[in-house]
């Protein structure tokens, strides 16, 4: 199964809990995308990660929200004191890396926050 | 930073006919990529055509193919022969090689009636 895999599909919390979304690349892949997609909205950029490292992580909203990628595969995001403005599909993609314009997405989770 | 601006939320094509779904851009960079991808509702972002800036030859995949007019910063996709399969929202995005981050546009909702 060669695909990007995202868990959980769907998470309902409530307003204020901490949520943890997991992404699991391509295997192979350096570069690791995460992005918010709103209801009827283009997804939105959050972060990027080339190997271990957050290359560009100018896309998070505000220090609620944290991504890490310790072993430079799994890639997890941490979303702090949840609020309902949070509600949204989170999308991950992975590619090859710097210079490949290709990327694979994951089927997304769907966030709630009630 | 780039904008993709995409001006039409929804359309409809009858099947079999033909269908135009436009988008524009902005960006200051000379090296770059345009995309455009299709999203059914299972969410699973599909690449579904990819324009390289520095080609002047429009790229084709089958029934599929782009209008890309650099001086103007557009970037249309013309679908042939539409399928209900079709059906789904699409999604124009560029890539800046400097940076290696993706933007879209906010989508276009594409209707098939049978």
């Amino acid at each position: 199964g060669a695909g990007v895999s995202q868990t959980p599909s769907n998470k309902v919390t409530e307003k204020g809990k901490y949520v943890e979304l997991r992404c699991d690349p391509i295997s192979g892949h350096t570069a690791l995308y995460w992005y918010r997609q709103s209801l009827g909205q283009g997804p939105e950029f959050l972060i990027y990660f080339q190997g271990t490292g957050a290359a560009d992580d100018s896309g998070l909203p505000n220090d609620r929200f944290f991504a890490v990628r310790p072993e430079g595969s799994v890639s997890t995001l941490k979303i702090q004191r949840t609020e309902r403005g949070d509600s949204a599909v989170y999308l991950c993609a992975s590619s090859l890396g710097y210079g490949s314009n290709e990327q694979f997405f994951g089927p997304g989770t769907r966030l709630t926050v009630l | 930073a780039q904008t993709v601006t995409q001006s039409q939320p929804e359309m409809s094509v009858q099947e079999a006919e033909t269908v135009t779904l436009s988008c524009t851009y902005d960006t200051s960079e000379s090296d770059y990529y345009l995309f455009w991808y299709k999203q059914p509702p299972s969410r699973q972002m599909i690449l579904v055509i990819r324009q390289e800036a520095y080609k002047q030859q429009n790229a084709t995949e089958n029934r599929f193919s782009v209008n890309f007019q650099k001086a103007a910063k557009s970037f249309s996709l013309k679908i042939s022969d539409s399928q209900l399969g079709d059906a789904a929202m699409y999604f124009c995005a560029s890539h800046e090689y400097n940076f290696n981050k993706f933007y879209f546009g906010s989508g276009t909702k594409l209707n098939v009636k049978p």
